[in-house]
This record gives C-alpha cells, structure tokens and sequence, in this order.
C-alpha cells in the first residue's frame, strides 16, 4: 500500500507544549501534506512539503520530510486547545492522494 | 466553509436501499474525490474525476458508482446497501496547484444503514 502510517496513534499533552508525530510511507512521491481534522468534520489541509524539501514551516507548524528513509514529522509548537484534532499524513504520489490512519493529538487545558 | 458542498449532511437508510450522495466542488476546482471514512478503514480513496472524466479509482466496490456532470457537480451513488457501508463520505476537490494535489474537503455526509 502507497498509505503513510502515522506514529503515535494518539498523543495527550499540556497545553503549550511542542507535539510531535511522524509519517512513514514505502513508496516514492511527489509530494508529502498534513491534515487535521477536528471530530466528526471535514479534513484541513494544513502544509505541503515536496520531495525536494526537507524542511518547511508554517505558523506553529515544522514539518520535515527524509525522502531516504521515506518519513516525515510534524512538530506543533506551543499546543493550544484548538489543536486537539487528528493528524493525518497524505502521499501524493500521481493522481491520488492516500491517506494514513492518523494520530488523534489532545490537549489539555 | 470550504466552499466544498456535500448533501446530504446525514442519510438513514435500510439494508439493500440505494443512496445517492451529492458534491459540489469549490468554484474553479475541476478536480473531485471521493473519500469513505468508517472507524476500521480510516480514510479509503474511493475515485477521482477531472473536468468530466475519472482519472483515477481506488478502494471502489461494484455497488457503487460516481460520476462528474458538465456543471462539474459530482455524484456518488451506493446501491444494495450493507450495515459495513455506514461510514462518513467526503467529497474533496482541487485546483491546478502545480504537481500537487491540495484537497479542499466538505464537511462530509454521514450514511447510517440500519
């Protein structure tokens, strides 16, 4: 499967902390973009990183892409309570866009 | 709102019943996908249209079909309906982001078969 696996599946943490979360995928691809996704709601794209990148930021937002060991993180610096949502990593590797199973990140006040 | 329009926001349905569930993509956008979300399959690709023509399909069963309307509309139809469909379906569209495909998502439409 072209799908990215996200790591951990879920991440509890104080607000203003930095949260973490890695995508690993198998095969080549354009490009590598995280979603968030709040209960229930349509997906969000939130960043794009393209396989000649290895570093973008965006607000509060790191991602970093390793096209050599095929994985990304996504760093979310100083957590708020509107972050609680899940995180999903998408390989773009043509005409479709797979999806992983996500990490559900929490919050807490 | 993401400009993206699902319909309906929630179906309740019976086993074997036929649904059809309705996309508008974001103005401009000439690209449509499809998604099933259920809790065991996270989020399953289930096929692509651009401009009127599918351009490419993933998970997709026989029982169901899509297809892109002149007006660019979409449509996703779910025939002989099994408890295993209930899940959210998204619809998402692009535009011509250069060599990559940026997702605008609807807010989804939740089937229930009971």
């Amino acid at each position: 499967s072209q799908q990215g696996e996200e790591d951990p599946q879920a991440l509890s943490i104080q607000e203003g902390e930095n949260a973490t979360m890695n995508c690993s995928y198998k095969t080549s691809i354009n490009n590598l973009q995280w979603y968030r996704q709040n209960s229930g709601r349509g997906l969000v794209h939130l960043i794009l990183i393209r396989s000649n990148e290895r570093e973008k930021h965006s607000g509060r937002l790191r991602v970093t892409l390793d096209t050599s060991k095929k994985s990304s993180s996504l760093l979310i610096t100083a957590s708020r309570a509107a972050d609680t949502a899940s995180y999903f990593c998408a390989t773009d590797w043509g005409y479709k866009l797979s999806f992983g199973a996500g990490t559900t990140v929490t919050v807490r006040a | 709102d993401s400009g993206v329009t699902q319909t309906p926001k929630h179906l309740i349905t019976a086993t074997g019943q036929r649904v059809t569930l309705r996309c508008s993509p974001r103005s401009g956008d000439l690209s449509v996908y499809w998604y099933q979300q259920s809790l065991d399959q996270g989020l399953q690709f289930l096929i692509q249209y651009y401009n009127g023509e599918e351009r490419a399909k993933g998970n997709i069963l026989e029982r169901f079909s899509a297809q892109q309307f002149p007006d660019l509309h979409s449509e996703l139809n779910l025939s002989s309906l099994e408890l295993g469909d209930s899940a959210l379906y998204f619809c998402a569209s692009s535009g011509p982001e250069a060599g990559a495909n940026v997702l605008t998502f609807g807010a989804g439409s939740r089937l229930t078969v009971l």
